[in-house]
């Protein structure tokens, strides 16, 4: 069956640029998660979205991000005025049951700004 | 605070045993999580705990102490495929986000 699907695999762009980064989470699951990766780190935990409940936003570094969930499938997080320290693997995870359940990643989107 | 501690590297050799282990301090603890990440791919799961006590999965077993803030994965028979990142993450708070632990880089050597 189909995973966790995200879209750009790869992003390049701007000092200042706005980006979306997209995600497909796996049909059927409740739950959505966004994390961070810089290199050699772990995880950072950045939203989760369980069904119609509001998210917890707690791990958004700024207010030039924002994450939406619509139709409770797909998610965007968007980064605006991006910055050099913004670069990052971001990550994408889904998972069938509220947490804490087994989360299944997506493959990421490797953000670079120049 | 939040914190999570986990050895940054780690070598063992083939065929033998390895314990990575972990220990945190998380508020609202709700169990603990391992995940293995294979340079430039995503996490995979491989053990949850939120009891005490140890759980065996194959040639992979994971241990918790909730008391101690403690817990390790036992990998055995080590092949070189384990190769890999082993993450360790807290479940917090009243959302049960996960708080990573920066990895353990594990090289298998013949």
């Amino acid at each position: 069956g189909a995973g966790v699907s995200q879209s750009p695999s790869n992003k390049v762009t701007e000092k200042g640029k706005d980006v979306e980064l997209r995600c497909d989470p796996i049909s059927g699951h409740t739950a959505l998660y966004w994390y961070r990766q810089s290199l050699g780190q772990g995880l950072e935990f950045l939203i989760y979205f369980q069904g119609n409940s509001a998210p917890d936003k707690s791990g958004l570094p700024s207010d030039r991000f924002s994450a939406e969930r619509t139709g409770g499938s797909v998610s965007t997080l968007t980064i605006q005025r991006t910055q050099q320290e913004d670069s990052a693997v971001y990550l994408c995870a889904s998972s069938l049951m509220p947490s804490p359940d087994e989360q299944f990643f997506g493959p990421g989107t490797r953000l670079t700004v120049l | 605070g939040q914190n999570i501690d986990q050895p940054t590297e780690m070598t063992a050799t083939e065929g033998a045993i390895v314990q990575i282990n972990c220990t945190y301090q998380t508020s609202g603890f709700n169990g603990l999580f391992w995940y293995q990440q294979h340079a430039g791919e995503a996490p995979t799961f491989l053990s949850y705990n939120v009891l005490d006590g140890l759980e065996e999965k194959g040639r992979f077993s994971s241990f918790l102490s909730r008391s101690k803030g403690y817990s390790y994965l036992l990998l055995k028979e080590l092949q070189m495929k384990d190769s890999a990142s082993y993450l360790c993450a807290s479940v917090s708070g009243g959302y049960n986000k996960l708080i990573f632990g920066a990895g353990t880089r594990l090289a298998v050597h013949p």
